[in-house]
This record gives structure tokens, C-alpha cells and sequence, in this order.
């Protein structure tokens, strides 16, 4: 238990489908951040979060959506999914204090299959 | 694009032997971390090196970080079953707004009775 949750664990939807992914922090961070995992490819930062503003934007096409509306909350809104963003998508946090290479802390993820 | 190219990719080992997975950059880094994730969770940072040349011991593990912090090392003694896993290095180029983390592709180890 690293003190993020992230719900679903696991989901499938279809191409036309419109879902969101959550995740909670319970440890006072103020930056929280979202990954993708997929087989063949690093792990991909896709969006970052602090202090429940947008700094980081890495290219990701507008089918994903994300929301922070507050400094505990992060979510992953979806819509008109391609079968290619079938992935583990991860939730982390961190302090964020400005020094070299903070402590994230990654949620256990969600299992994402879009049919 | 920073790439962390980490080998070796997969590595199958018996219980008791010793291992060591590399990290590779051309890019230089501020500091570089090492994660290990099993199935079903999300990566757990083991250590974090910054300087050129740091060495860093976590039980029978041990971190290395190059002279030009470009590279890193990951040695195991005597794997164990619980050694089993995903692990990653992650580079920071340095502090920022939030902490931007480039992933290497990942060894996975398979430590086995």
C-alpha cells in the first residue's frame, strides 16, 4: 500500500465508449502525475500536476483528457479510444519540494482494454 | 527524446546466483533512480544516486551511478525468489515544477528456486 489508489482496476470498453480514470493520493503531495505502460514501450509521461496545474503536457493526443481538481484527486478522462491505448495506465505523486529527483509514488494502476 | 536503454532485457537466474542490469544514456543526468515493480502493482523506488561515481548499498543490492552521469548498475548477491521483478531506472534532468522523470525500458528478472 504506497497511499495511492486508483479505480477501476481493470477496464475494457469499446472505440466509442467515454470513461474516466481516478486517483487518489492520501499523503499531502502536491504534484500527482499519469503514466502509460504498454508492452513494447518505456514508461510514457503523459500528463503532470502541480499544485492542481498543468505543467507538463507530453504530447498526447486529445482523446485523453485530464482533471486535478484538487491536490488529492487526478483523473483520466477517455473518450474515443483506439485499440493501440490498451496499457496499464499508472497514477503517481510526490512531494514536489523543487530538489533533485523527488520520491513518486505510483498507484498499483489500471488495466486498460479498448476492444 | 532521452532513452535509458537498460539490459539485459529479460534474465531467468537461479536462487543464490549473482546478476548485474545496466542502464544506458547518451544524455547526462542530474540523478538517476532504480524501481522495481511486480505484476498487479505499481514501481517502489529502491534508491535515488546524484553524484558522479556514487555508490550506494541496499542489503544485497548495489547502485552505481557513472563518473559522467550518464550511466548507472544495478548488482544483485545471491538473488532471491523475492528479487523477482520489473526493474527500472529513471533519469531527472533536475529539479523543476514537479519532478520529470525519463524510464529506461525495463529488465525483468526471474529469480527461481
Amino acid at each position: 500500500e504506497t497511499g495511492v489508489t486508483q479505480t477501476p482496476r481493470h477496464l475494457v470498453m469499446g472505440m466509442t465508449n467515454k470513461k474516466s480514470l481516478k486517483c487518489e493520493q492520501h499523503l499531502g503531495h502536491n504534484a500527482m502525475y499519469w503514466y502509460k505502460q504498454s508492452a513494447k514501450k518505456p514508461l510514457e509521461l503523459m500528463f503532470v500536476y502541480s499544485l492542481e496545474e498543468r505543467v507538463e503536457n507530453n504530447s498526447v493526443p486529445s482523446r485523453f483528457s485530464p482533471e486535478c481538481p484538487n491536490s488529492s484527486h487526478l483523473f483520466l478522462h477517455l473518450h474515443t479510444l483506439q485499440p493501440e491505448d490498451s496499457a496499464l495506465y499508472l497514477c503517481a505523486s510526490s512531494q514536489d519540494r523543487g530538489i533533485l529527483a523527488d520520491t513518486q509514488y505510483f498507484g498499483p494502476g489500471t488495466r486498460l482494454t479498448v476492444l | 527524446t532521452q532513452l535509458l536503454e537498460q539490459s539485459p532485457q529479460f534474465l531467468s537466474i537461479q536462487e543464490g546466483e549473482n546478476l548485474t542490469v545496466y542502464c544506458n544514456s547518451s544524455s547526462v543526468f542530474s540523478s538517476l533512480q532504480w524501481y522495481r515493480q511486480e505484476p498487479g502493482e505499481g514501481p517502489v523506488l529502491l534508491v535515488t544516486v546524484v553524484t558522479g561515481g556514487e555508490v550506494k548499498k541496499l542489503k544485497r543490492l548495489t547502485f552505481q551511478f557513472g563518473d559522467a552521469r550518464k550511466d548507472s548498475s544495478l548488482h544483485i548477491t545471491a538473488a532471491q525468489p523475492g528479487d523477482t521483478g520489473l526493474y527500472l531506472c529513471a533519469g531527472a534532468k533536475g529539479p523543476g515544477t514537479a519532478s520529470k522523470l525519463t524510464f529506461g525500458t525495463g529488465t525483468r528478472l526471474q529469480v527461481t528456486l
